[in-house]
Order: structure tokens, then C-alpha cells, then sequence
């Protein structure tokens, strides 16, 4: 059983389109963190966000704690944005506590 | 100020060795995870270390140990080697713990033969 299911595995877009990443979570958290990883295996964290709504650029990351539910939106997709994007959960603030990852969804924008 | 560093980068060992992966957090900050990652498990948590105490640990085999510095440096050994210890070991950085803002290394790809 997987703490943090992502959904589509796989995506491919035009440039320019909408995208939508989702995440579902079964665990208690302290905050849901949205990563990216490019070929090469460097992560960086694109948002961590316990409530509401987060927009930075032309990304947006929502969460629905009573839904346990999450949705990274890429508006206006660019080539550059082809990564690997990663749902993770912590479950645990500053005590220390397990820390869950999707899956992973392959994102390929093509020009 | 400087990122996470991670050296080595790249590292091939035997079955049966031992090895060391080191990491260097961002100054200040005193929680390190180490996390493993490979094409078929996917990203885990291999445990937490925060001012030179292990707070948490995943699911893996006592063979991986770690410890944590006075420096907040890292280390994390894994002795008795096997083949499906090949992985991208990565370690990420924050001021608090899991629950904050993770900043992540460039990883040690650890190939064993």
C-alpha cells in the first residue's frame, strides 16, 4: 500500500498547455512537498505547503487537507518544464517523522 | 550561500565492501535525511539526523547507519554491500526537520558490482 499516489504516471503536452498533477494521500501530514528532478537526478523543491493555495511563476500547488488531495498546475507549459515532478509528505513537523514519496510523473512538453 | 554538497558524486564498489557517502548541509541548518532512490522503489526516507541525534529512520536494513556532526555534516555508511544497494543517494538539508522546506544535494550514484 502506497502512502502517496500520483496520477498520470506519464505526460505529454504541447507547448503552452494547462497541466495538472495529482496527489492523494492516505497518512497525517505536516506538509505536502512538491519536487521536480531533471535528468541528471538534482531535486529541488518547488513548494511545501500545508494548506490553501501556493503560486510561484507559472506554477500553482493547491491542497485539500479534508480531501487529502494535492494539484501541481503548470500554466502555459514550456519545454524547460520536461522534468520529473515528485508528490512527498511529511508527517512530522520538527520531530522528526517519516517522509513519503510518489511515484513520480514523467512530464515531457514538446514544442 | 552555498547549497547542499555530496561527495562523493559518483562511486563503485564491490559486493561485500563497505562505503561512506558524506553531505554537507546549507550553513545553519541542522536536519539532514538521507533518502535512496532507484528506478524500481522509487524515492525513500532513509532516516533524519538532527544536532547529531537520529530522529527518525525508514525501513531499510541495519546495514545503513549514519551519523551527524557537531558541524551538522553527515555521513551515512552501508556496510556488507549488495547488488541492490545501486542507487542515487541523495541528502536533503532544513533548518527544523521533514516537515519544513527540504533542500536537496546532487546525490552520490553508487554503483555495486
Amino acid at each position: 500500500k502506497n502512502e502517496v499516489e500520483q496520477s498520470p504516471q506519464n505526460l505529454t503536452a504541447q507547448e503552452g498547455e494547462f497541466i495538472t498533477i495529482n496527489c492523494s494521500y492516505s497518512v497525517g501530514i505536516s506538509a505536502l512537498h512538491w519536487l521536480q528532478q531533471h535528468p541528471g537526478g538534482g531535486i529541488v523543491s518547488l513548494f511545501m505547503l500545508s494548506s490553501g493555495k501556493k503560486k510561484h511563476g507559472r506554477l500553482i500547488a493547491t491542497i485539500n487537507i479534508q480531501e487529502k488531495h494535492s494539484s501541481l498546475h503548470i500554466t502555459a507549459s514550456h519545454p524547460r518544464d520536461s522534468a520529473v515532478y515528485i508528490c512527498a509528505v511529511s508527517s512530522g513537523l520538527n520531530t522528526g517523522n517519516q517522509f513519503y514519496f510518489g511515484t513520480g510523473t514523467s512530464l515531457t512538453v514538446i514544442p | 550561500k552555498a547549497g547542499v554538497t555530496q561527495t562523493p558524486r559518483y562511486l563503485i564498489k564491490t559486493r561485500g565492501q563497505q562505503v561512506t557517502l558524506s553531505c554537507s548541509p546549507i550553513s545553519g541548518h541542522r536536519s539532514v535525511s538521507w533518502y535512496q532512490q532507484t528506478p524500481g522503489q522509487g524515492l525513500q526516507f532513509l532516516f533524519e539526523y538532527f544536532s547529531e541525534t537520529q530522529r527518525n529512520k525508514g525501513n531499510f536494513p541495519g546495514r545503513f547507519s549514519g551519523r551527524q556532526f557537531s558541524n551538522s555534516r553527515s555521513e551515512m555508511n552501508v556496510s556488507t554491500l549488495e547488488l541492490g544497494d545501486s542507487a542515487l543517494y541523495l541528502c536533503a538539508s532544513s533548518l527544523y526537520g521533514t516537515g519544513r522546506e527540504q533542500y536537496f544535494g546532487p546525490g552520490t550514484r553508487l554503483t555495486v558490482t
